[in-house]
């Protein structure tokens, strides 16, 4: 069954670093894959999606991740860190029906 | 556009108590999602409707819990009797086709707890 491991429950950066949180996916076709933020007492809003229209996508808020195939990852980036990055960030995948699993989440830590 | 509106954000009830989350979708869109967060499973789907029509409800947790979708504009998911590990977020969200590459736009959630 497809599914998506986020490694690392609490990921803590300073101000300004890089940010890397990661997400590896298991399944056997071509998948959509997803990362959404969550800011606290508030719902999911997507960052960015994979299509395989392009491998390195690009999102809000300056984030991008890179689908790699060999790995089996969609590891979410952003070179500078901000303090209002700090949130919950969620790895999602999908094959192509109605069935969306979500990863367990990571929470992002900025400190000043 | 307004976005996913739910209702209540805030529920509290007593255990045995009937409850009712209710979830107005972004207009034009024709599916609708369910979700449940908690901390010790995290976000998961409960129920998925597609133009009005519940497709997949496997996610359930029993049949304490029900979902309705009388229009494209508006559904309901009801929990009765409510118990206290009912207690979590429930998010609703909708998008416009449900499958693939479709983005899900999801409501600021209703806070459910259960005494």
């Amino acid at each position: 069954a497809q599914s998506v491991t986020q490694l690392g429950s609490h990921v803590s950066v300073s101000e300004g670093a890089l940010v890397l949180l990661r997400c590896n996916y298991s399944s056997s076709v071509p998948p959509y894959l997803f990362w959404y933020v969550q800011y606290p007492n508030q719902g999911l809003q997507l960052l960015l999606k994979y299509t395989s229209a392009a491998t390195l996508v690009k999102g809000i808020n300056g984030f991008e991740a890179e689908f790699k195939k060999s790995e089996t990852s969609f590891h979410l980036t952003k070179p500078s860190a901000h303090m209002s990055d700090a949130a919950e960030y969620f790895c999602a995948v999908r094959l192509n029906n109605n069935d969306m699993r979500f990863g367990a989440g990571t929470r992002l830590t900025v400190k000043p | 556009d307004a976005g996913v509106i739910q209702s209540p954000r805030h529920e509290v009830t007593e255990m045995g108590q009937e409850v009712t989350l209710r979830c107005k979708p972004i207009s034009g869109h024709n599916s609708l999602f369910w979700y449940r967060q908690t901390m010790m499973r995290g976000l998961e789907l409960l129920i998925y409707f597609n133009n009005n029509v519940p497709i997949d409800d496997s996610g359930m947790p029993e049949d304490r819990f029900s979902a309705k979708m009388p229009n494209a504009s508006f559904s309901t998911l009801k929990i009765q009797p409510s118990e206290p590990r009912d207690s979590a977020v429930y998010f609703c969200a909708s998008s416009s086709s449900g499958v693939g590459a479709d983005t899900q736009y999801f409501g600021p959630g209703t806070r459910l707890t259960v005494l």
